[in-house]
């Protein structure tokens, strides 16, 4: 079954550091980019940034070139992103999700609830 | 890069059409054709309903078109369905190896 499973829900500590995993399954994960999408409380998707399994070559949006590493297992066919240096409006749900041949994002892992608090 | 404009909200009556637009720039959906729509239900993961502009995935019903004029692409939903209210997004690709999402729109069916 094609799909993308993510870690479970976590609470961390103002300043701390979080790491997400994305596992793939059905499909190799070097096949296609992996992105990171995040969305905060009452707020909208925003795209993070992608990792290209094949080499672990990275992209970010502005906000996120600071502070976020996105790394990959390709013998567990398994993505990550770890964000640092974590502030309480970064708590949101976090999602992998696949972008296909067609430039689109059509396969989404389940999301990550992280919270951080003080 | 800003993200693209959606309005917040928008609504129709069952068998109605809607449609919700959403704006970029020359840099986004002006100038690719890797324009997608996603139908976002709380709680649940994001689904592809649209790519590049106007192509439905198999599985998606013919209720869902899309188009893109310019700086700005459209979804529209006919014989709208209770099971349609959800949050959509546009999303596109940007110059520079960077994608951007749409604000969002909440779809109330009245």
């Amino acid at each position: 079954q094609v799909q993308l499973v993510q870690s479970g829900a976590v609470v961390k500590k103002t300043g701390a550091s979080v790491k997400v995993s994305c596992k793939v399954s059905g499909y190799t994960i070097t096949d296609y980019y992996m992105h990171w999408v995040r969305q905060a409380p009452g707020q909208g998707l925003e795209w993070m940034g992608r990792i290209n399994p094949k080499n672990g070559d990275t992209d970010f949006g502005h906000k996120f070139q600071v502070g976020v590493t996105m790394t990959r297992d390709t013998s567990i066919n398994t993505a990550y992103m770890e964000l640092r240096k974590l502030r309480s409006d970064d708590t949101a749900v976090y999602y992998c999700a696949r972008l296909n041949d067609y430039n689109a994002f059509d396969l989404w892992g389940q999301g990550t609830m992280v919270t951080v608090s003080s | 890069q800003s993200a693209l404009t959606q309005p917040p909200s928008a609504s129709g009556s069952p068998g109605q059409s809607v449609a919700i637009s959403c704006t970029g720039t020359s840099n986004d959906v002006g100038g690719y054709n890797y324009v997608s729509w996603y139908q976002h239900h709380p709680g649940k993961a994001p689904k592809l309903i649209i790519f590049e502009v106007s192509n439905r995935p198999s599985g998606v019903p013919d209720r869902f078109s899309a188009s893109k004029s310019g700086n700005t692409a459209s979804l529209t939903v006919s014989g709208l369905q209770a099971e349609d209210e959800a949050d959509y997004y546009c999303a596109s690709y940007a110059d520079s190896n960077i994608w951007v999402f749409g604000g969002g729109t909440t779809l109330t069916v009245l």
